[in-house]
């Protein structure tokens, strides 16, 4: 059974940082391209990072975390990190991992809050 | 970008009826649409990829139609299990990948 457990979640000021973590079992790891999609309260998700499968050299960013968060991946680990730096009030939110299939998202995490606040 | 909307925004239904949700990109994205489904508390599942594939597991109650611009999703005699939030999310053109707003399927 494909699971995705996320972590690393929690209350940071303002200009701080965090990183999530997410431990993947019953699939290859390795061969899968990897996202973080997160949801603010009561809005649809939004599709934040990618890294490609096998190298993790491929990385993508969406424009409202480009410069601040940075994916990685350990496939010895089974493992997808997030840092996240100058986190801001509007990065408060679930941040989700998921893998993507051949095309889709076709396995999620369970999520862990992130909440930025002083 | 690509921009996707969807509506309605809500919709209230009753148990055993259809219940029709549209999703709409902002240009031409073939047939490559994802519907979701979110309960409340729980992560989004995949129901549909290719706009008309359900993945494993999921119901034949589930359809889904459309290609280019419109799609639809369809849930015929909708079950007590069926009330949720819809996403539907487009990826022929990423990054980034993009998700619709939702329709909250609704219990009337």
């Amino acid at each position: 059974e494909v699971q995705l457990v996320e972590s690393g979640g929690g209350l940071v000021q303002p200009g701080g940082s965090l990183r999530l973590s997410c431990a993947a079992s019953g699939f290859t790891f390795s061969s899968y391209s990897m996202n973080w999609v997160r949801q603010a309260p009561g809005k649809g998700p939004e599709w934040i990072s990618y890294v490609n499968s096998v190298t993790g050299t491929t990385t993508y960013y969406a424009d409202s975390v480009k410069g601040r968060f940075t994916i990685s991946r350990d496939n010895v680990k089974n493992s997808l990190y997030l840092e996240m730096n100058s986190l801001r009030a509007e990065d408060t939110a679930v941040y989700y991992c998921a893998r993507r299939g051949t095309t889709v998202f076709d396995h999620w995490g369970r999520g862990t809050l992130v909440t930025v606040s002083s | 970008e690509i921009v996707m909307t969807q509506s309605p925004a809500t919709l209230s239904v009753s148990p055993g009826e259809r219940a029709t949700l549209s999703c709409t990109a902002s240009q031409n994205i073939n047939n490559n649409l994802a519907w979701y489904q979110q309960k409340p508390g729980q992560s989004p599942r995949l129901l549909i990829s290719g706009a008309s594939t359900r993945a494993t597991g999921v119901p034949d109650r589930f359809s889904g139609s459309g290609s280019g611009t419109d799609f639809t999703l369809t849930i015929t005699s909708l079950q007590s299990e069926d009330f949720a939030v819809y996403y539907c999310q487009q990826y022929i053109n990423w990054p980034p990948f993009t998700f619709g707003p939702g329709t909250k399927v609704a219990i009337k």
